[in-house]
């Protein structure tokens, strides 16, 4: 079936550090991929999406390219900063509304 | 402009009771998703609501139902309570036909079952 699988966390990085977190996809089809976040106390927001190969989402100073022929959908922020410490979802759809995510990854940022 | 609230925000179950779940979704949604997220883990897709009818359903048992009511709000209601129901429940909304999969969740209702 469908899933992603993404880099287990924590993921612990230092103020102005390069951030990535790596995402990976299986589907059947092409589907449309997304980032997620959750902040602590917080629901889950969407942090950028990407619907078709070579597209690349971006929000935030956070950016990720749909990469078809790797099946990957990496995150990647330049300079990291206290207030990005929350967890990080990898996420795919292929049909309707109905969201695949993987399991997750925490970042945290020490100043 | 109201997000998507849930209630009840905690709540602690024994096992073999029933729990209802409430979800009322943002302004000018009308299709409501819900989400189980075990500790640790990723959110799993248990069903979606639009129009007052279960649409599409992820691979739960038959104790997990739901409704949706006119107003779009929607209950999840989990019979025969499991110690492995334990988990933060997620409600998110969506305008039907976009498909952008941009979901506009809220902050979940934990059941701990005991």
């Amino acid at each position: 079936g469908d899933s992603v699988t993404q880099m287990e966390g924590p993921v612990t990085l230092s103020e102005e550090a390069f951030l990535t977190i790596n995402c990976t996809y299986t589907a059947t089809g092409y589907p449309s991929l997304f980032w997620y976040v959750q902040y602590p106390g917080e629901g889950l927001q969407l942090l950028l999406k990407a619907t078709k190969a070579d597209d690349k989402g971006s929000n935030k100073g956070f950016e990720a390219t749909y990469r078809k022929e790797t099946t990957s959908f990496h995150l990647e922020k330049g300079s990291v900063q206290v207030s990005d410490s929350a967890v990080y979802f990898c996420a795919l759809i292929l049909y309707g509304n109905k969201l695949v995510f993987g399991a997750g990854t925490i970042l945290r940022v020490k100043s | 402009d109201a997000g998507v609230t849930q209630s009840p925000t905690h709540l602690i179950k024994t096992r073999g009771q029933q729990v209802t779940l409430r979800c009322s979704p943002k302004s000018g949604h009308d299709t409501v998703s819900w989400y189980q997220q075990a500790l640790g883990q990723g959110p799993q897709f248990i069903f979606q609501y639009y129009e007052e009818e279960e649409r599409q359903r992820g691979n739960f048992p038959d104790r997990f139902s739901g409704h949706q009511f006119p107003n779009y709000s929607s209950e999840l209601n989990v019979n025969a309570l499991l110690l492995g129901d334990s988990a933060l429940y997620l409600c998110a909304s969506s305008i039907p036909g976009q498909g952008t999969g941009e979901l506009f969740f809220g902050e979940g209702s934990r059941l701990t079952v005991l």
